[in-house]
């Protein structure tokens, strides 16, 4: 049973550029969570989707950030026109359903270094 | 709002015992374990809910108290391997798969 996978696991951009990061979930969850490390800090909470919707997006940044978790295909968080502090560790969880709290399954993430 | 971890950072050695506490502002339906090894993703150590229920790990245990809205992590017989960054994350939801907000971290690393 695969876990949670993402692509790319490093990515260079330019600034001006766009990133976009893939997440698989594990199979069976249809819950999926982004988030952001920088070095030396914490996990913090950017977005939650389910399939085609989105549940919570209070950690997004109000522009250049988008996320979406189509009914068929990986989720996608899509960084438009990257700055230097977009550089971070972008981390996608999964979890199986609504109903109780539970754990979070982590992806190894990925690395966005913006030149 | 994040919750507040302490210590920052802890060496042990290999033996030696270790607390870290996670406190939060906000009631909490549940506090959330992981631990993070350097380049690596995070993973899940323990849950405990509001009520006293607790699903983990077999020789890590934790408290949560609920009045104080604090969660303690008990490393007992530390092991090179429980080398690491804890992160405590709480959540306020009983709605279930809830988001959560994770503190900074405690740096843990044990020593031969």
């Amino acid at each position: 049973n695969a876990g949670v996978m993402q692509n790319p696991r490093h990515l260079v951009r330019r600034r001006g550029q766009e990133a976009r990061l893939r997440c698989s979930p594990m199979k069976g969850h249809s819950h999926v969570y982004w988030y952001r490390q920088l070095p030396e800090e914490g996990l913090k909470f950017m977005v939650y989707l389910q399939k085609e919707n989105i549940i919570d997006e209070s950690g997004m940044p109000k522009e250049r950030f988008s996320a979406e978790f189509p009914k068929e295909g990986p989720s996608i968080l899509r960084i438009q026109q990257v700055v230097r502090g977009d550089s971070a560790a972008y981390f996608c969880a999964s979890s199986p359903r609504r109903g109780r709290a539970g754990e979070l399954f982590f992806g190894e993430g990925s690395r966005l270094t913006v030149l | 709002q994040q919750p507040v971890q302490s210590p920052q950072a802890v060496i042990l050695r290999e033996g030696e015992d270790a607390v870290i506490n996670c406190s939060s502002s906000k009631a909490l339906y549940s506090v959330h374990w992981y631990r993070q090894k350097h380049g690596e993703a995070p993973v899940f150590l323990m849950i405990l809910l509001k009520g006293g229920e607790q699903k983990g790990h077999e020789k890590i245990s934790a408290s949560f108290n609920e009045k104080k809205q604090q969660s303690s992590l008990y490393l007992t017989a530390s092991q090179l391997s429980y080398s690491g960054t804890y992160f405590c994350g709480t959540g306020d939801s009983q709605g279930g798969s809830e988001k959560l907000v994770f503190g900074k971290g405690t740096k843990l690393t044990v020593n031969p």
